[in-house]
């Protein structure tokens, strides 16, 4: 158990439609990061967080949002959603700015299913 | 970032050593090397991580020469149980960056 927790694990839905994905990273960990995974594909970065403030971009869609709160949870928004945005999306945390030095924490994923 | 090439795939036997190289032959002074290692379905999980030298933990050890132009990824002993997608990951430890996940190799251990 990394400590992280995301939910949904799995959730179906058809084209055009609106999700969001919710992380609680590790207890003290101020950074958070969601990447996606397409089926055998590698994780593509998508989006950092520090501490509530964008910290870093990387290949996400202008359909795609985040935000991370104040109680340091982050939520990723998939809007008018497509046959192709279906794939595993994880998120990972931690403790500081960058992650170039230590670990990042992974959650389990949510399998996102677009019918 | 540094760019990574790692081989696709490689396949072993229990019970022997396994050496995954990475090369990153434009790696930065402040860059680190991390490896990482991913089950299906799974999140992927941190091995090890090095800047120069040697490092060895429980698991694995990391072999880095002076140039650090590339990394080795050594798995003593592996088990069926290290069928795996590793992942060579390199980047600064500065505020901002972002690391990026290569494609990764599929290691398959055979019985």
């Amino acid at each position: 158990d990394s400590g992280v927790t995301q939910t949904p694990k799995h959730l179906i839905t058809a084209t055009g439609q609106r999700v969001t994905l919710r992380c609680s990273p590790r207890s003290g960990d101020l950074s958070v990061y969601w990447y996606q995974q397409s089926l055998d594909q590698g994780l593509q970065f998508l989006i950092q967080y520090y501490n509530g403030e964008e910290r870093a971009k990387g290949n996400i869609l202008e359909r795609f949002s985040a935000q991370q709160f104040p109680d340091l949870h982050s939520e990723l928004n998939l809007s008018s959603l497509e046959l192709g945005d279906s794939a595993l999306y994880f998120c990972a945390s931690s403790v500081g700015r960058g992650a170039g030095t230590g670990e990042l924490f992974f959650g389990e994923g949510s399998r996102l299913t677009v019918l | 970032l540094a760019k990574t090439t790692q081989p696709i795939s490689m396949d072993s036997y229990e019970g022997q050593e396994v050496n995954i190289t990475c090369s990153h032959n434009n790696i930065a002074t402040n860059d680190y090397i991390t490896w990482y290692q991913q089950f299906p379905s799974q999140g992927p999980r941190f091995i090890i991580q090095g800047y120069k030298t040697k490092v060895t933990n429980e698991v694995a050890s990391l072999f880095i020469p002076a140039d650090r132009k590339s990394s080795t990824l050594s798995l003593p002993r592996v088990s069926l149980s290290d069928t795996a997608v590793y992942y060579c990951l390199v980047g600064p430890a500065n505020a901002g960056n972002m690391l990026t996940f290569g494609g990764g190799t599929r290691l398959m251990v055979k019985p």
